[in-house]
């Protein structure tokens, strides 16, 4: 059970380069999220998906593209790198376990450099 | 706009302090607030909070959630250098499981 991973761990964009990470989870979670992280803002929400062919926008969803073809895979795209997406970008998953049991998992993280 | 803001932003202290970390939230369709611990880089899950005046406890750590005044403290007591680390509040928002995070207190404790 390797739990929530994440590929590649550290990648450095030329502007206006695309690229997909990659985000897997084998605990056959439902619900999984795309989360950039910033100095001083906390996560973000990027994208997420309630289940395999369902996916929506959070907070800050432009300049990424998602897709939820298997329950396990998750992979969010880049279109053209931009500076500012610059970013630590966690995915995460959960399942409702229960109203005061639910956990959310998350992925080690990619550190994206943009130049 | 849902937004989270967390109290103080970075905090100093010795081993064997008793801290109080503060979240307050404005969420559309509240259905959660849930802390986080992130020493290096995913944050690790600590405590969901739905229903006021309840106090979890986990070891050293507890925290309770007032819906009314709509904030949240995370305490922790007999504190360790283990205990170093950002703590991330967060608000469960439009009753699904999506989050809008606050910024984060990072906490150092002193041996």
């Amino acid at each position: 059970n390797a739990g929530v991973t994440q590929t590649p761990k550290f990648q450095v964009l030329k502007t206006g380069q695309s690229m997909t990470l990659q985000c897997a989870q084998d605990m056959n979670h439902e619900y999984m999220s795309w989360y950039r992280q910033d100095p001083g803002m906390g996560l973000r929400l990027i994208h997420y998906s309630v289940g395999a062919g369902i996916t929506d926008q959070g907070e800050v969803p432009n300049g990424y593209n998602v897709s939820r073809s298997t329950t396990e895979d998750f992979p969010l795209r880049l279109l053209s790198a931009a500076p500012s997406q610059t970013s630590v970008y966690f995915c995460a998953s959960s399942s409702w376990t229960g109203e005061n049991q639910e956990t959310q998992y998350f992925g080690p993280g990619t550190r994206l450099l943009v130049l | 706009e849902d937004k989270v803001v967390q109290s103080p932003l970075s905090l100093v202290v010795h081993e064997g302090d008793t801290v109080t970390l503060n979240c307050s939230y404005e969420v559309t369709n509240f259905r959660s607030l849930l802390w986080y611990k992130q020493e290096k880089k995913a944050p690790t899950f600590l405590f969901m909070l739905t229903s006021s005046g309840i106090e979890k406890k986990s070891g050293r750590l507890s925290s309770i959630l007032d819906k009314k005044e709509l904030f949240s403290i995370l305490n922790i007591t007999a504190t360790q250098t283990g205990d170093s680390a950002i703590y991330l509040c967060a608000g469960e928002y439009n009753y699904g499981q999506n989050f809008v995070f606050g910024p984060g207190t990072r906490l150092s404790v002193l041996p």
